[in-house]
C-alpha cells in the first residue's frame, strides 16, 4: 500500500514557508525525499532512517516520526528553485528493497 | 548529473509490439531498480537486479523482465506491449547495502 502524501497541491510566494507530509499504514525503516520537475528524473533529497532522525541541509530540513509511520519535509524561505513534485518513498528493509512511493505533492 | 544514463529518451511502439530499454549504472553502483511512472503518479517498482540476478519484484507480470551485465548496466524488456503500458521508465543505480538510489532521466514510451 503506498504512502499518504498531504497536501496534494500547495502554492507559495518567493519567502514563505510549506510542510510537506508522508505517512504510512507500514512499519518503515526509511523515507527517501525526491523532487522532481515536469519531464525530468526524481532528484535524491534526502533519507531519513529509522531512530526518528532529523536531516536538513540548505533550507530544506526532514523528520521521521517512526511510531507515527510518518515523515514530514520542511521547506523554509522557499525559493522559485523548489518548484515541482516531491514524492516520499518509504522502504521496509535496511538495503536495496524495493521503494514504494506517495502521490506526490505539487508545490 | 547522477552519473545514471538510460537510452533511448523517447520511443513510440504499437501495441503487441516488444521493447527494450538500457541502463548504464553510475560509476561504483553494482545494484539496478526500474520502476514505471505513468503520468500523475509515484514511481512505482518493478524489480531490482543484483550481481547479474533479480532481487526483488514488484507488483508486474512476466511479460516484463530484466537483465543485468557484468558491467552492472541493465535492460527493461517488455514484451506484448499493451496501451496502458505508456509511461516513463526510470532506472535508479545504488551500492548494495547502502540507502541512497539515483534515478536516470528515463525513458518515455508511447504504445499506440
Amino acid at each position: 500500500q503506498q504512502p499518504v502524501q498531504s497536501p496534494q497541491a500547495v502554492i507559495l510566494r518567493e519567502g514563505e514557508d510549506a510542510v510537506i507530509n508522508c505517512s504510512s499504514s507500514k512499519a518503515l525503516y526509511s523515507v527517501h525525499w525526491y523532487r522532481q520537475k515536469h519531464g525530468e528524473a526524481p532528484i535524491f533529497l534526502m533519507i531519513l532512517l529509522k531512530g526518528g532522525e532529523q536531516k536538513g541541509h540548505d533550507k530544506i530540513s526532514a523528520s521521521f516520526n517512526e511510531k507515527k509511520q510518518q515523515s514530514s519535509l520542511y521547506l523554509t524561505a522557499s525559493q522559485l528553485s523548489y518548484s515541482g513534485t516531491y514524492f516520499c518513498g518509504t522502504g521496509t528493509n535496511f538495503g536495496n528493497e524495493k521503494l514504494t512511493f506517495g502521490t506526490g505533492t505539487r508545490l | 548529473e547522477t552519473g545514471v544514463t538510460q537510452s533511448p529518451t523517447h520511443l513510440i511502439k504499437t501495441r503487441g509490439q516488444q521493447v527494450t530499454l538500457r541502463c548504464s549504472s553510475q560509476s561504483g553502483h553494482n545494484t539496478v531498480s526500474w520502476y514505471q511512472q505513468a503520468l500523475g503518479q509515484g514511481p512505482q517498482f518493478i524489480f531490482q537486479y543484483y550481481r547479474e540476478e533479480e532481487n526483488g519484484r514488484g507488483n508486474f507480470p512476466p511479460r516484463f523482465s530484466g537483465l543485468q551485465f557484468p558491467n552492472y548496466s541493465s535492460e527493461l524488456n517488455v514484451n506484448a506491449l499493451e496501451l496502458d503500458d505508456s509511461a516513463l521508465y526510470l532506472c535508479a543505480s545504488s551500492r548494495i547495502g547502502t540507502i541512497e538510489q539515483y534515478f536516470g532521466p528515463g525513458t518515455r514510451l508511447t504504445v499506440t
